[in-house]
Parts: C-alpha cells; sequence; structure tokens
C-alpha cells in the first residue's frame, strides 16, 4: 500500500524524445513536489503543486510540464530530451506548503542516451 | 553561499560510537529543520525534524538546533551498520505558502564494524 507511488521506475529513451512520469500519493496531503536528484546525489525543487495549483516554479527550462489533474496526481512531461537531463527524478508531497517532512516517492531513473 | 551546507564526507565511525553529522544554513528566516536518510539507490527517507532550539532526541538519534549559529546537527548514538547511509539536512526555506524544502548535498556515514 504505497503512499507515495511514481511510474516507471526506469526509463531510457534517446535524446529528442518526449516522455512523462506519473506520481500519485494515497496520503490525502494537499502538497505534491517533483525534485531532481544529480549524479552527485544533490536534490532540487524543480516543482511545487499545493490543491492542483502551481505555487512554485524554479528555474527549470520549459520543455519540462508538470500537471496535476487532481490533488493526489503530479505528472511530469518532459519535451525534447537531453543528455543533461540523465538524473533520478523524485515525487514527493506534504500535508501543506511548509508543513512537516516530506514523504518520497521510489523515484524514476532517467536515462538520455 | 549555498542556502544549506554540509560537510560531504564520507564520514567512517566505528561501530558503537557517536557519530556527529552538521549542517549550517543561510535563511535567518528559516523555522524548520529535518534530518533524511538515504540509503544508496532509494528514496529519502525522514527521520528527525526540530523546530525549536536546542535538543531532540528520539531512540539512538538527537537534533540539534542552534538558530542564533544558523547551525543544525545530528547525532547517532551506538552506531549500527545499518545507519551506514547520506544522511541529508533540510531547512524550509521562503515565504508563508510558498515555502520550499531546501537540501544540503548529503554527508555519506560509513559505520565500521
Amino acid at each position: 500500500d504505497t503512499a507515495v507511488s511514481q511510474t516507471p521506475k526506469y526509463l531510457v529513451t534517446q535524446m529528442g524524445n518526449d516522455k512523462s512520469i506519473k506520481c500519485e500519493q494515497n496520503l490525502g496531503h494537499d502538497t505534491m513536489y517533483w525534485y531532481k536528484q544529480d549524479s552527485k546525489k544533490f536534490l532540487k525543487i524543480m516543482f511545487s503543486y499545493n490543491n492542483k495549483e502551481l505555487i512554485i516554479n524554479e528555474t527549470v527550462p520549459n520543455r519540462f510540464s508538470p500537471k496535476s489533474p487532481d490533488k493526489a496526481h503530479l505528472n511530469l512531461h518532459i519535451n525534447s530530451l537531453e543528455l543533461g537531463d540523465s538524473a533520478v527524478y523524485f515525487c514527493a508531497s506534504s500535508q501543506s506548503p511548509g508543513d512537516y517532512g516530506y514523504t518520497f516517492g521510489s523515484g524514476t531513473r532517467l536515462t538520455v542516451v | 553561499q549555498k542556502e544549506v551546507e554540509q560537510n560531504s564526507g564520507p564520514l567512517s565511525v566505528p561501530e558503537g560510537a557517536i557519530a556527529s553529522l552538521n549542517c549550517t544554513y543561510s535563511d535567518r528566516g528559516s523555522q524548520s529543520f529535518f534530518w533524511y536518510r538515504q540509503y544508496s539507490g532509494k528514496s529519502p527517507e525522514l527521520i528527525m525534524f526540530i523546530y525549536s532550539n536546542g535538543d531532540k532526541e528520539d531512540g539512538r538519534f538527537t537534533a540539534q538546533l542552534n538558530k542564533a549559529s544558523q547551525y543544525v546537527s545530528l547525532l547517532i548514538r551506538d552506531s549500527q551498520p545499518s545507519d551506514s547511509a547520506t544522511y541529508l539536512c533540510a531547512v524550509n526555506i521562503g515565504d508563508f505558502g510558498n515555502e520550499k524544502l531546501t537540501f544540503g548535498t548529503g554527508t555519506r556515514l560509513t559505520i565500521i564494524p
């Protein structure tokens, strides 16, 4: 009974392709996030949604487009993939912005070749 | 200056000893501080949070916060090999409603049997 689930777990794709990562949480949290963890293990926020509304949009190329159809889901679509997009992408959720700690999904390892 | 700074390590500690992990942060207005543990290939997992100056104990873990010095630490007593992981310090930074959890680069801890 996974709290925050991401699919797929692994994604290998060629440069220039478009891909999506899906995230769902069953914790009843209002806020969801996308983080990127690079090869040096640095975790950096990309986007945050609170109850389907975008509240944080860090300096991310506009090839990355998040979508939140409802507060339990936050998907990430990436257009025209580049080699530098290779990383582990983590979805996370929290009860509200700034509250408590986050619950992370298991991550999606994206490899662009 | 990075928003959250940690010594990347690696930090090696003999089994049964105390492991001490340190973190400094730049935003004086930060109110919430977290320690996450991340095993290799896994997602970050919340192990401690602290909001007030002083010490907070939970089992073998003690978090210490000094807001005047903008310093937060994690002590692990009676270290076990299963404590070997990367420990991420995280600080909630931003205005109310737009907070984001900002991570340090993590300290890799190895407990030597």
